[in-house]
């Protein structure tokens, strides 16, 4: 059963436009909800992250939305250009240790 | 710094084979976990630990052995490795916990025939 599931699979954006990736929960105790982005043969690395008692969380053109009562929450990227081209990852962890993925988001950003 | 390094790049197992992934990391981290991305799958984790002799289990544990000698050190056993087993295997650092920024290596992908 998987902990975390992240919606949509793949995504195409025009240059420009807003990229919106949603994650969903059901476990309340996760305490810390990271993104990571992945670049093809690369490790993932940290985008962004918020923690539950905080409703938005904004860096440069990246926003975290989160709705602890709906236990979703979602990564947009404002002015998406070809380099945010790249697959993005949702997780939520438990006790700040054990880490539990979303399937994955691969995101074209077209020119 | 040369920041969390993984050996081998690429490896090529026989079913019932052993081996050792090795993972190292100069930043000085007390956290280090290990994870396998398979496709559609996402990353789950393997086993963890938050420093020299401490370890746990993760999402994904059967099958893999770990320990944590030195804060430097990670490796990851596969006792008999098993077809299912095919992934790539990517191990991570953080300062303290995992809620810090975690670093990841480049990734070892296996296969098990």
């Amino acid at each position: 059963q998987q902990q975390v599931k992240q919606s949509p699979q793949s995504l195409i954006v025009q240059k420009g436009g807003i990229s919106i990736i949603n994650c969903a929960y059901e476990n309340t105790a996760f305490d810390y909800f990271p993104w990571y982005q992945q670049f093809p043969g690369k490790g993932p690395a940290l985008l962004i992250a918020i923690r539950p008692d905080v409703s938005e969380k904004k860096e440069g053109r990246f926003t975290i939305s989160f709705n602890k009562s709906a236990k979703q929450f979602s990564l947009h990227i404002m002015d998406s250009q070809p380099g945010d081209s790249a697959t993005y990852f949702c997780a939520a962890v438990y006790n700040f240790n054990k880490f539990y993925f979303g399937s994955g988001t691969k995101l074209n950003v077209k020119p | 710094n040369a920041g969390v390094t993984q050996t081998p790049k690429f490896q090529v197992l026989k079913t019932g084979q052993s081996m050792t992934l090795q993972c190292a990391q100069d930043m000085n981290h007390e956290y280090m976990s290990w994870y396998r991305q398979d496709p559609g799958m996402g990353l789950r984790l393997i086993h963890y630990s938050v420093g020299a002799g401490i370890t746990d289990q993760g999402e994904v544990p059967n099958g893999y052995n770990v320990s944590r000698s030195t804060t430097e050190d990670f490796p990851l056993r596969l006792l008999s490795a098993a077809p299912s087993q095919t992934s790539v295997y990517f191990c991570a650092s953080s300062y303290s916990s995992g809620a810090g920024e975690q670093f990841f290596g480049p990734g070892t992908r296996l296969t098990v025939l």
